[in-house]
């Protein structure tokens, strides 16, 4: 059965310091999404992309995260510098299309950030 | 800011119990979704309902979207162990199908 598949699992990073997770979507899949999970909440809509266009990134903090997703196929987010705050549980999700399609989420990253 | 109030926060139970968690919110939604996680995983879809009233069953869950699309109510019967976890709704709503997610219910369902 295709997966969603993200790297690393954790990661350990010191503040400051600039971090990447990527995402690989399963085949096929039009739209990706990146959330963030902070421990005892739901996930929250980072970025959402519709092929390689970002659709939506209202929620991303445009001064230290970035998103991209250059061929349409997989993508990757960067966090420069990593604050204390931005530990979290980092989950990328993927459907056919934008619509009332289900989303597939991958594992995600752990981050911590000391 | 749409948000949507889980209750309870935290739920523990035995074996063979019943169980009812909610969703509430002010705002109307076009669909909600129900998901589960577990610990270091992604969150797993259970059902989607899309029509006021709607009732959707899977095995021992049952699932219900209020008349006004505004809150709705996952109920578990004879609940397992294997039916621990983080159960979280999702309001769908806008040109992109945006999903604002709760904050969960975590449910341990003791052998």
């Amino acid at each position: 059965e295709a997966e969603v598949a993200q790297s690393p699992r954790y990661k350990i990073t010191e503040k400051s310091q600039a971090v990447a997770f990527w995402c690989d979507p399963i085949s096929g899949h039009a739209t990706l999404y990146w959330y963030r999970q902070i421990l005892g909440q739901g996930p929250e809509l980072l970025v959402q992309f519709q092929d390689e266009s970002v659709v939506d990134d209202s929620q991303l903090p445009k001064d230290r995260f970035s998103a991209e997703r250059l061929k349409g196929v997989d993508s990757t987010l960067k966090i420069q510098p990593a604050e204390l705050g931005d530990s979290a549980m980092y989950l990328c999700a993927s459907s056919y299309r934008t619509g009332l399609y289900e989303q597939y989420f991958g594992p995600g990253t752990r981050l911590t950030v000391t | 800011t749409q948000l949507l109030e889980q209750s309870p926060q935290f739920l523990s139970i035995q074996e063979g119990e019943n169980l009812t968690v909610y969703c509430n919110s002010s705002s109307v939604f076009s669909s909600l979704q129900w998901y589960r996680q577990e610990p270091g995983e992604g969150p797993v879809l259970l059902v989607t309902v899309v029509t006021g009233g709607e009732v959707k069953k899977l095995k021992r869950l049952t699932f219900q979207f209020g008349d006004a699309r505004k809150d709705s109510s996952l109920h578990i019967t004879a609940a397992q162990p294997g039916d621990t976890g983080l159960y979280l709704c999702a309001g769908e709503t806008g040109s992109n199908y945006k999903l604002t997610f709760g904050k969960g219910t975590l449910l341990t369902v003791n052998p």
